[in-house]
């Protein structure tokens, strides 16, 4: 079975760190699959937070502005994990997190992802003092 | 940044109604767009990628259309599993990925 669980969450105060983990299992990892990280607020609407790009395209990331700086997206091919590392943590920051996969590709007019089509089940992050 | 605007934001429907919602995007996307559904406490789940192509697993009833802007996602003969909260997305530029605000489906 295709699957992503995500682990790591849990209540923080502000200005501190956490890392989430995202666990693949029943696909490959690393060549083809861009590994997503998008969270909801509580009663809002999805954030998408970054991604890194498939082993094939290097692995290399990019981010939402709101988290720029302040949070780092990593992948371990060899373990099919993916990390999202949550620096300076702010109480707007409180949300469900999510993991995501999507096939990505470049062709004559740049890169792209298809869309997202397998999810974790989210992991609860609650920054608060 | 690409803006995705969805409406309406939400609307009210009976089972067996057919329904659409409709996402704009605020520059051309071509066709790097996607739909998905989330129903309360549970993560999203893709239902159309690429405007207009169904996801595996995902019952015929749901389809999708447009380009470039603008964009629409129809569910015909409503089923009662339908009721929930449906987002687009823009994969056309990952600097950054956007969604819409989401279209909640709501039993009349």
């Amino acid at each position: 079975e295709v699957q992503l669980v995500e682990s790591g969450g849990g209540l923080v105060q502000p200005g501190r760190s956490l890392r989430l983990s995202c666990t693949a299992s029943g696909f490959t990892f690393g060549d083809y699959y861009a590994m997503n990280w998008v969270r909801q607020a509580p009663g809002k609407g999805l954030e998408w937070v970054g991604f890194s790009r498939s082993k094939v395209y290097g692995g290399t990331t990019e981010y939402a502005a709101s988290v720029k700086g302040r949070f780092t997206i990593s992948r371990d091919d060899s373990k099919s994990i993916a990390y999202l590392q949550m620096n300076s943590l702010k109480t707007e920051d409180t949300a469900v997190y999510y993991c995501t996969r999507a096939r990505d590709y470049y062709d004559s007019s740049g890169y792209y992802l298809d869309g997202f089509d397998i999810w974790g089940q989210g992991t609860m992050v609650t920054v608060s003092s | 940044d690409i803006q995705m605007t969805q409406s309406p934001s939400s609307l009210s429907a009976s089972v067996g109604d057919r329904v659409t919602i409709t996402c704009r995007a605020s520059q051309s996307i071509s066709n790097y767009l996607n739909w998905y559904q989330q129903k309360p406490g549970k993560a999203p789940e893709l239902l159309i990628y690429a405007a207009s192509s169904l996801q595996s697993g995902v019952p015929s009833r749901f389809s999708g259309s447009g380009s470039v802007t603008d964009f629409t996602l129809t569910v015909s003969n409503l089923q009662p599993e339908d009721f929930a909260t449906y987002y687009c997305q823009q994969t056309y530029s990952s600097r950054p990925i956007t969604f819409g605000q989401g279209t909640r489906v709501e039993i009349k």
